[in-house]
């Protein structure tokens, strides 16, 4: 079975400009959830898409900002690009049956880079 | 609000030598507590999930136990190998359904 899969893997912009990045889940996982990871915050939630519906968000502005496609895959936006959005983001993909025993399985991340 | 802290950040080791990597958590109304493994510049591999009723899990080398009570949890790893090298993360997935993840601790283990 492949993995969660993101695209791009890289990804250098600059201020001001506004980026999207996508995510392919496990076949059959319909839950997608988004992490934004930096040196000096760690791994921060952003949010958690299920059958299409953003299901819990975390303290992100609007600036940041997800969708859900009817086939699972999840693409991230952020808008006006600042320097401290530069970060490794990553999204995880789970069947979210039930949440005591729900497991999350990682992509490899896109690197965002903002000059 | 829930916290979540890895002692110690950084741990160096030599090889065949028996470790324990440790996490607390502030608040203990949790589903559940999962272990994950960072690779540096990669994604994160779970390792294992102990569910809010139970006290431990164990994979292989690997056993992770969980103290609700006292908002704990140990990932105890045996006999290492330089294989063994990466970031340990801890999560737990709070009862407002949010992952939230422990700061890490950096593993080395030399030959």
């Amino acid at each position: 079975k492949a993995g969660v899969t993101q695209t791009p893997r890289y990804l250098i912009k600059t201020r001001g400009q506004q980026v999207t990045l996508s995510c392919s889940p496990i076949s059959g996982h319909r839950s997608v959830s988004w992490y934004q990871q930096t040196p000096g915050q760690g791994l921060q939630f952003l949010f958690e898409y299920f059958s299409e519906t953003q299901r819990n968000k975390g303290n992100f502005p609007g600036r940041f900002s997800g969708r859900q496609f009817s086939n699972s895959r999840s693409e991230m936006n952020v808008s006006t690009l600042e320097l401290g959005d530069s970060a490794l983001y990553l999204c995880a993909s789970s069947v979210r049956t039930d949440l005591t025993t729900d497991t999350q399985y990682f992509g490899p991340g896109t690197r965002l880079t903002v000059l | 609000k829930q916290e979540v802290t890895q002692i110690p950040a950084a741990l160096s080791v030599p090889e065949g030598e028996n470790l324990v990597l440790n996490c607390s958590f502030t608040d203990s109304a949790i589903y559940n507590l999962q272990w994950f493994r960072q690779d540096p510049g990669k994604g994160l591999t779970s390792l294992l999930l102990i569910q809010s009723s139970q006290r431990e899990q164990t994979s292989g080398r690997l056993n992770a136990s969980l103290d609700k009570s006292s908002g704990r949890s140990t990932l105890y790893i045996a006999a290492s190998q330089p294989g063994d090298s990466a970031t340990y993360l801890c999560a737990v997935r709070t009862n407002t359904d949010k992952l939230i993840f422990g700061t890490g601790t950096r593993l080395q283990v030399f030959p």
